[in-house]
């Protein structure tokens, strides 16, 4: 069965700084793999995907993450982190058909100013 | 782009009484559904898988009969917490699979039972 693991619970960088949040999953096959945001109360908002090919993907605000698949890793990243950046993120995996989509628990993140 | 559409996007309802939210796809036709929940400061935790036509798949663990899943077209699919209590406030959310867009999220519906 899929699963997700984010080791980090929450982090706290400074505005400016650069960020990685960690990611790591177990799937049988060819995963699909996911980062979503979300801040307080609201919905997801997908910030990238990977589903093949070139195993690092941009994404949307600045975030891009490099798929490894000899670490089972698909972290993200961020070169240089914004206030706005603060908020809870998942990653998560899903799978080719019907496949249903796992999350991870998530790593809520604080911006320092 | 695909869009899903979660109505309504907050409820507050007396315990005892029954809710339905609503997951409409509304430029492509969703094969499958799943509904999440997500309790505060928590990660989502998927609750049921439809797929247009027929019953749903649940979790271990998530009770059929009081989660009431109906999928009957390929743009609608339903949930109702029936005999709703107050630990089952919390925040709904759907997601839509088609072959083309992959997983589309609804914006979500918090559930507060009082």
């Amino acid at each position: 069965a899929q699963s997700v693991t984010q080791p980090d619970i929450h982090i706290t960088v400074s505005e400016g700084a650069s960020l990685e949040l960690r990611c790591n999953y177990s799937y049988g096959a060819t995963p699909y793999l996911f980062w979503y945001v979300q801040s307080p109360g609201q919905g997801l908002q997908l910030l990238l995907k990977y589903f093949s090919g070139d195993t690092l993907v941009q994404g949307i605000k600045g975030f891009e993450a490099e798929f490894k698949r000899s670490q089972s890793s698909f972290n993200l990243r961020k070169p240089s982190v914004h206030w706005s950046d603060a908020a809870e993120y998942f990653c998560a995996v899903g799978g080719l058909g019907n496949n249903d989509m796992r999350f991870g628990a998530g790593t809520r993140l604080t911006v320092k100013p | 782009g695909a869009v899903v559409s979660q109505h309504p996007s907050w409820v507050i309802c007396k315990s005892g009484t029954s809710v339905k939210i609503e997951c409409r796809s509304l430029d492509f036709q969703a094969t499958t559904m799943f509904w999440y929940r997500q309790f505060p400061k928590q990660s989502l935790m998927l609750m049921a898988t439809s797929n247009e036509g027929s019953k749903a798949t649940y979790e271990q663990g998530v009770e059929k009969d009081k989660f009431l899943i109906n999928h009957a077209s390929l743009t609608l699919s339903t949930l109702t917490v029936t005999s709703a209590h107050p630990e089952d406030s919390s925040f709904y959310i759907c997601s839509a699979r088609s072959g083309n867009y992959g997983y589309t999220f609804g914006s979500g519906t918090r559930l507060t039972v009082v």
